[in-house]
């Protein structure tokens, strides 16, 4: 069976630190993965998905940027964390070959202060 | 723009009652529909999913689409406290989903 991983779970970070968060899935092949956020009573806002190793595709313009340096493997980073990146950040994965369905991990929540 | 509307509520039930909850989307071209539920402080988990027109039955919850209407909704049978969540519907585009931004349902005991 499948299985999503993120880590950490919480995160505390201060104004203009960097940020690595990362997602791994086990048990699947060549996933679609995906970053999402989610602030407080808030909607998912999609923030990047990937359908191969290298290939990103950006949803919205921000000062976060993510990588997908091997098949299972997506990372979330920034150079330079704002007030306004506190929030719960969630990766899924998806398979090419149903329909569209994802599985979230977790997910990490992120205060800056 | 693609857009999934729901109501944000709450809506309340009564334990045992069935809960009805609706979604509306824009999108034309979206073939597939999801429902995902989420506890607060916790991620979405998928529970039903909607490929076709008509009723799509698992245990308590049946999943309805009229593609024609652009209408997606949940049942949820013989309601359970534990059933009290935030409920997401989403609709599939190309690789990625559409998500609305969901309806809180409480159910008291």
């Amino acid at each position: 069976s499948q299985t999503i991983h993120q880590w950490p779970a919480t995160l505390v970070q201060p104004v203009g630190s960097p940020l690595s968060l990362e997602c791994t899935v086990e048990g699947t092949s060549n996933p679609n993965l995906y970053w999402y956020r989610q602030a407080a009573g808030r909607g998912l806002q999609l923030l990047f998905y990937s359908v191969g190793i290298g290939q990103i595709s950006s949803e919205v313009p921000q000062n976060l940027s993510a990588s997908r340096p091997q098949d299972r493997q997506f990372i979330l980073s920034s150079k330079k964390l704002l007030l306004s990146d506190s929030s719960f950040y969630l990766c899924a994965w998806g398979s090419r070959f149903s329909y569209n369905e994802q599985f979230f991990g977790p997910g990490t929540r992120l205060t800056v202060l | 723009q693609k857009e999934v509307e729901q109501n944000s509520g709450p809506l309340s039930v009564p334990e045992g009652a069935i809960a009805s909850l609706n979604c509306t989307y824009s999108d034309r071209g979206s073939q597939s529909f999801f429902w995902y539920r989420q506890y607060s402080g916790k991620s979405p988990e998928l529970i039903m999913s909607i490929y076709s027109n008509g009723d799509k039955e698992d245990g308590r919850f049946t999943a309805q689409l009229n593609k024609a209407s652009q209408y997606v909704s949940l049942l949820i049978r013989d309601s359970q406290p534990s059933d009290s969540a935030t409920y997401l519907c989403a609709g599939s585009g190309y690789s990625t989903l559409t998500f609305g931004k969901g309806t809180m349902l409480l159910v008291s005991p």
